[in-house]
């Protein structure tokens, strides 16, 4: 089975300040990995995801995510932050096998403030 | 596209009552997800269907909780009887290829008093 641990379950930072998610996961299969942001009110919606090569990861709004095997590791990270960022975020695991779907970590709430 | 459309948006319901919720997968999508939503224990996978067939219900709570996929279109939760527990956010996902990105419905907030 696999797990999710996100580490953080609040993150305040100041709007234009770099800001990292830490998400670890644990599997004993390989893994897809991905990162959610919900909004108040909203659905999740993916901001990047894993599936292989390259382990740095590009997605929208300016964030992105580097997968590590050794440490099960796939922390999110944006450079500049602004106040619309302010949201909850969710790093979820799947494994590379039929059958399976995502498991979601509980969630880091980034408030940005300025 | 639409995206995902699930209803109610919110629903208030007495305790004993039946509840019903409602999804619209993306067209083309052939697998779909229940997930529940609430403080203490976060995102849960209720269960999912691929090509219509429940492939794993063991999120499912209880026997008060079922689900049923028709067709690729439509897909209902229900819950008989309710209880104030079951209070949360009920999500449905719909996804092209099992695991890749899902898309997410806006969530149907469910109140059991």
């Amino acid at each position: 089975a696999q797990s999710v641990t996100q580490l953080d379950s609040q993150v305040p930072v100041f709007e234009e300040a770099p800001v990292e998610l830490r998400c670890n996961y644990s599997s004993s299969v390989s893994v897809y990995l991905f990162w959610y942001v919900q909004y108040p009110n909203q659905g999740l919606q993916l901001l990047l995801k894993y599936l292989s090569g390259s382990t740095l990861v590009k997605g929208i709004n300016g964030f992105e995510a580097e997968f590590n095997k050794s440490q099960t590791s796939f922390h999110l990270r944006k450079p500049s932050v602004h106040i619309s960022d302010t949201a909850e975020y969710f790093c979820a695991v799947r494994a590379n096998q039929a059958g399976t779907a995502l498991i979601f970590g509980k969630g880091t709430t980034l408030s940005v403030s300025s | 596209d639409a995206g995902v459309i699930q209803s109610p948006r919110h629903e208030v319901t007495e305790m004993g009552q039946e509840v019903t919720l409602r999804c619209k997968p993306i067209s083309g999508h052939n697998s779909l997800f229940w997930y529940r939503q609430t403080m203490m224990r976060g995102l849960e996978l209720l269960i999912y269907f691929n090509n219509n067939v429940p492939i794993d219900d063991s999120g499912m709570p209880e026997d008060r909780f079922s689900a049923k996929m028709p067709n690729a279109s439509f897909s209902t939760l229900k819950i008989q009887p309710s209880e104030p527990r079951d209070s949360a956010v009920y999500f449905c996902a719909s996804s092209l290829e099992q695991g890749y990105g899902y898309t997410f419905g806006s969530g149907t907030r469910l109140t059991v008093v």
